[in-house]
């Protein structure tokens, strides 16, 4: 059974660029998530989807952007990059249980490097 | 707003060894509590989580947690230690019915053999 899949894993932009990460949960989830995370820090959650809606922010500019597909893919967008843009991208679904606990399988990230 | 600090940046641990790393988190009630490893170039890896009942939970490759409500902690265990534990670990708290998790700075665990 695949799990969460990301693409690319590696890319480079430039300054001012745009860029579109990708991501396939696992088949069932219906809850995507987005995460930063910076050369040793801990992850900072960026967004979360849940049946094409989006159902949480996380304290992230306007320049980035989301959404989520009928077949629970997602695509996370950042426009006009920053160097401090520069990070790995971690995508995770779920399966919203009856608790509400959220317990994410995360996938293995895009590494984004912006010069 | 919740936060979650793990003291530690970095231990060193021989193999064989015990090892403990530290998690302490801010908020009112008692969140969610995760554990998840990630080794070099990879995702994270779910190790163990704790939700109600029981404080001590257990993990896999070995691992287990202790919930201290008096303490906000949520320390991480293994008795013995094996190369292959060499990796960095994040503690994380998601609030009661929440959608989020918040992460610790991590702590990144070196084995000497």
């Amino acid at each position: 059974d695949a799990g969460v899949t990301q693409s690319p894993t590696h890319l480079i932009k430039t300054r001012g660029q745009h860029v579109t990460l990708r991501c396939s949960p696992i088949s069932g989830h219906k809850s995507v998530s987005w995460y930063q995370q910076v050369l040793g820090q801990g992850p900072q959650f960026i967004f979360q989807y849940y049946e094409k809606e989006e159902r949480g922010r996380g304290n992230f500019p306007d320049r980035f952007s989301a959404r989520q597909f009928p077949n629970y893919s997602s695509e996370l967008n950042v426009n006009a990059l920053l160097l401090g843009d520069s990070a790995l991208y971690l995508c995770a679904s779920s399966l919203l249980g009856a608790s509400g606990a959220n317990v994410l399988t995360f996938g293995a990230g895009s590494r984004l490097t912006v010069l | 707003a919740q936060s979650v600090t793990q003291p530690d940046i970095h231990i060193t641990v021989s193999e064989g060894a015990s090892l403990e790393l530290r998690c302490n988190y801010s908020y009112g009630a008692t969140p969610y509590l995760f554990w998840y490893v990630q080794s070099p170039g990879q995702g994270l890896q779910l190790l163990l989580k704790y939700f109600s009942g029981d404080t001590l939970v257990q993990g896999i490759k070995g691992f287990e947690a202790e919930f201290k409500r008096s303490q906000s902690s949520f320390n991480l265990r293994k008795p013995s230690v094996h190369w292959s534990d060499a990796a960095e670990y994040f503690c994380a708290v998601e609030e009661a019915a929440g959608n989020k998790l918040t992460f610790g700075g991590g702590t990144r665990v070196l084995v000497k053999p």
